[in-house]
């Protein structure tokens, strides 16, 4: 479902540590999976995806993590830059209903 | 590839006016596109989806007649916000549909209703 009226949960980093963030999906039928990031006034931009027969999935400093049994989905990211610093929001997919559902979104900052 | 314009990226308008934001998907073509609200500090909350052809699909809540929405050509939709209130100041996003699960996203559009 929908978040709209929270406010974002945050996550405060140092440089060069790893950050985990989280996120609870809602549709256990959903078959696919999208991290996004998000910048101060701008579009999201694609980080990462994973299909749902998948578990685990690595990319360039980033690993996404799908646990379908209690419909979690967690991003990885190793050794956190200032530049990382943006709202992350996962998205699900689900089948019966074609569009892209946004989870909430978590604000990650980075301190140098 | 896959890149997303939309235009303009920032406006500000009287209240009671009406403002037309276009979304281009520049280097592929799109049959389906999204618009999205946000508020600071939310998440991106769908509006519609706009099908190449067809009339527009708007979410539940979402004011039709005051949100039109066309979709002329594969790479081209338009929002308009009509009869701008103070209230409808927000940012704006569209993505485009390249394939069946990837979603391009525009830059967005900060509407400001004075």
């Amino acid at each position: 479902g929908e978040s709209v009226g929270l406010h974002l949960p945050t996550l405060s980093v140092q440089e060069g540590d790893n950050s985990i963030i989280n996120c609870a999906y809602s549709n256990s039928a959903s078959d696919y999976f999208i991290w996004y990031k998000q910048e101060s006034g701008k579009g999201p931009q694609f980080i990462i995806d994973i299909r749902s027969n998948m578990d685990k999935r690595q990319g360039q400093r980033v690993t996404v993590l799908l646990n379908k049994t209690v419909k979690h989905l967690s991003l990885q990211i190793a050794a956190t830059q200032p530049g990382d610093s943006a709202v992350y929001f996962c998205a699900e997919n689900p089948p019966s209903y074609g569009k892209l559902t946004f989870g909430q979104g978590t604000i990650l900052t980075v301190h140098p | 590839g896959a890149v997303v314009s939309q235009h303009p990226s920032w406006v500000i308008c009287k209240s009671g006016t009406s403002v037309k934001i276009e979304c281009r998907s520049l280097d592929f073509q799109a049959t389906t596109m999204f618009w999205y609200r946000q508020f600071p500090k939310q998440s991106l909350m769908l509006m519609a989806t706009s099908n190449e052809g067809s009339k527009a699909t708007y979410e539940q809540g979402v004011e039709k007649d005051k949100f039109l929405i066309n979709h002329a050509s594969l790479t081209l939709s338009t929002l308009t916000v009509t009869s701008a209130h103070p209230e409808d100041s927000s940012f704006y996003i569209c993505s485009a549909q390249g394939g069946y699960y990837e979603q391009y996203f525009g830059p967005g559009t900060r509407l400001t209703v004075t």
